[in-house]
């Protein structure tokens, strides 16, 4: 069965450090999304990505954070200068098209910034 | 905007017994709804999903919900617990007006089966 794959699984970062997350998505979807979760608390949308543009992000996603597809297959999150706030666990979730059609979770990295 | 209440941050429930984990949810335009799970360090499987059909939905695992439009609610239920049952659940929602649909979390309830 498709899957969303994540890597890596656990990341360990000094503060202001740049990192970069990576998903693979189901290969025939169309909408991608990264949301995050930190520790206790709910999940939280970060950005939704479309047609190789971003189509909405948060008030979380700001400038210190982008995300790209480069390659038609890999989708990633990058975070220029980390902060300790930052320090979460990470889902790429990906859906084939619209209509309420389900999003595939990945299984997450769990981001730590020291 | 969206939003959604999960009342409850912790149920339990013994072995055997009827599950039922609340949802209330405010949308402005008609929405989706969502029950996902997440098991310890793992990702969201989806339970089950609403999209203006059926007003009772089934899902995975012998779950069930009902969209009720008049109370704008979505509460999970299983009719008899299983340990295996024991997880985070979190009831969602997506607005059916936007094109990239993203899902707006409930702060997640945590089910624990007593034996």
């Amino acid at each position: 069965e498709p899957e969303v794959t994540q890597t890596p699984s656990h990341q360990v970062t000094q503060m202001g450090q740049e990192v970069i997350l990576r998903c693979v998505p189901i290969s025939n979807h169309l909408y991608f999304y990264w949301y995050r979760q930190i520790l206790g608390q709910k999940v939280e949308f970060l950005v939704s990505f479309y047609n190789n543009e971003i189509s909405e992000k948060s008030e979380i996603f700001d400038d210190q954070f982008s995300v790209e597809r480069p390659d038609g297959s890999n989708f990633t999150l990058k975070i220029r200068s980390t902060k300790l706030e930052d320090s979460a666990m990470y889902f790429c979730a990906s859906r084939l098209e619209r209509g309420g059609n389900e999003q595939f979770f990945g299984p997450g990295t769990r981001l730590t910034v020291l | 905007a969206q939003s959604v209440t999960q009342l409850g941050s912790h149920v339990s429930v013994s072995e055997g017994a009827l599950v039922l984990l609340r949802c209330n949810y405010s949308s402005s335009v008609p929405p989706y709804l969502f029950w996902y799970v997440q098991y310890p360090n793992q990702g969201l499987q989806l339970l089950l999903k609403y999209t203006s059909a059926a007003t009772l939905v089934k899902g995975i695992n012998g779950f069930e919900a009902e969209f009720k439009k008049s109370e704008t609610s979505f509460h999970l239920t299983k009719p008899s617990a299983h340990m295996s049952d024991a997880a985070e659940y979190f009831c969602a929602v997506s607005d059916q007006d936007f094109g990239n649909e993203k899902l707006t979390f409930g702060t997640g309830t945590r089910l624990t089966i007593i034996p």
